[in-house]
C-alpha cells in the first residue's frame, strides 16, 4: 500500500537555528512530491518536487527529492518564530488520473525567540 | 486569483443533526477535492470534482456523507445524522487542469459534533 512517512513529528528548535524535516515515501507510480505550510487555518503551497537531485529554493526554505532513495527533505535556514507550523509532505500518483494528494502526518515545527 | 472560500467557518451542532458546508473555487479551476483533517493528523481525502462530475470517492465517505457540485463552479459538502467522530476540519481545494499541479486549499470549515 502506499505511505509517506514524516519525521520527526514534531520540533522544537530556537529563532536563527537551521531545521531539516523528513519525508519518505513508498508510492507506486509516483508523480509528484508537495511540500505545503500550514498554521492554523489553510495548507499553503511552498514546493513541488518531480525530478531527482533538482533543488527548489525561496528565501529561507529550500527542498530536494531523491528518486532512488524514495526521500524528500525541506531545510529552513535561519528560523524564525513565524516559521512556526506544521510542515506537511504530500504525494500524487500515476495511478490516479485526478491529481488528488495524499498527505503524511506533518511535522509541527515550533520555533522559540 | 480571490482564493478558495469555505462557509462557515465554524459549525456547531448536536449529534444527529445534518449539516452542510459550501466551498467556491478558484474561478477558473475545473479541479475540486474534499478533505478531512483531524488533530495531529495530515488532511485525508474524501472526494474529487472535475466540473460538475464526481470521479472519486474515498471509503472514508460513508452513505451519511453527500457532495454536490452543480454546473461545475461551488461544491457542496453534507452530512446527515451527524456523530461526535465526524468533528474534524473539512478543508476545500481546487486546481487547474494538467499535471502535475498543487491543490490550493481554503480555510476550511471547522465541525464540532456535540
Amino acid at each position: 500500500e502506499d505511505k509517506v512517512v514524516q519525521s520527526p513529528l514534531s520540533l522544537v528548535v530556537h529563532e536563527g537555528d537551521t531545521v531539516t524535516l523528513n519525508c519518505s515515501y513508498e508510492v507506486t507510480n509516483f508523480r509528484s512530491l508537495l511540500w505545503y505550510k500550514q498554521e492554523k487555518k489553510a495548507p499553503t503551497f511552498l514546493f513541488m518536487l518531480t525530478s531527482s537531485g533538482i533543488e527548489k529554493k525561496s528565501g529561507r526554505l529550500s527542498s530536494i527529492l531523491d528518486k532512488k532513495e524514495l526521500f524528500s527533505i525541506l531545510n529552513i535556514t535561519a528560523t524564525q518564530t513565524g516559521d512556526s507550523a506544521i510542515y506537511l509532505c504530500a504525494y500524487s500518483s500515476y495511478r490516479s488520473n485526478t491529481g488528488k494528494l495524499i498527505f503524511g502526518q506533518g511535522t509541527t515545527l515550533q520555533v522559540k525567540p | 486569483d480571490t482564493g478558495v472560500s469555505q462557509n462557515p467557518r465554524h459549525k456547531i451542532t448536536k449529534r444527529g443533526q445534518n449539516v452542510t458546508f459550501r466551498c467556491d473555487p478558484i474561478s477558473e479551476h475545473n479541479r475540486l477535492y474534499w478533505y478531512r483533517q483531524t488533530l495531529g493528523q495530515g488532511p485525508e481525502f474524501l472526494t474529487y470534482f472535475q466540473n460538475e462530475a464526481q470521479l472519486e470517492k474515498s471509503r472514508l465517505l460513508s452513505d451519511r456523507f453527500s457532495a454536490e457540485r452543480p454546473k461545475g463552479s461551488f461544491s457542496t459538502l453534507e452530512i446527515q445524522r451527524t456523530e461526535q467522530g465526524d468533528s474534524a476540519m473539512y478543508l476545500c481545494a481546487s486546481s487547474a487542469g494538467g499535471d502535475p499541479r498543487p491543490l490550493h486549499f481554503g480555510n476550511g470549515t471547522r465541525l464540532t459534533v456535540t
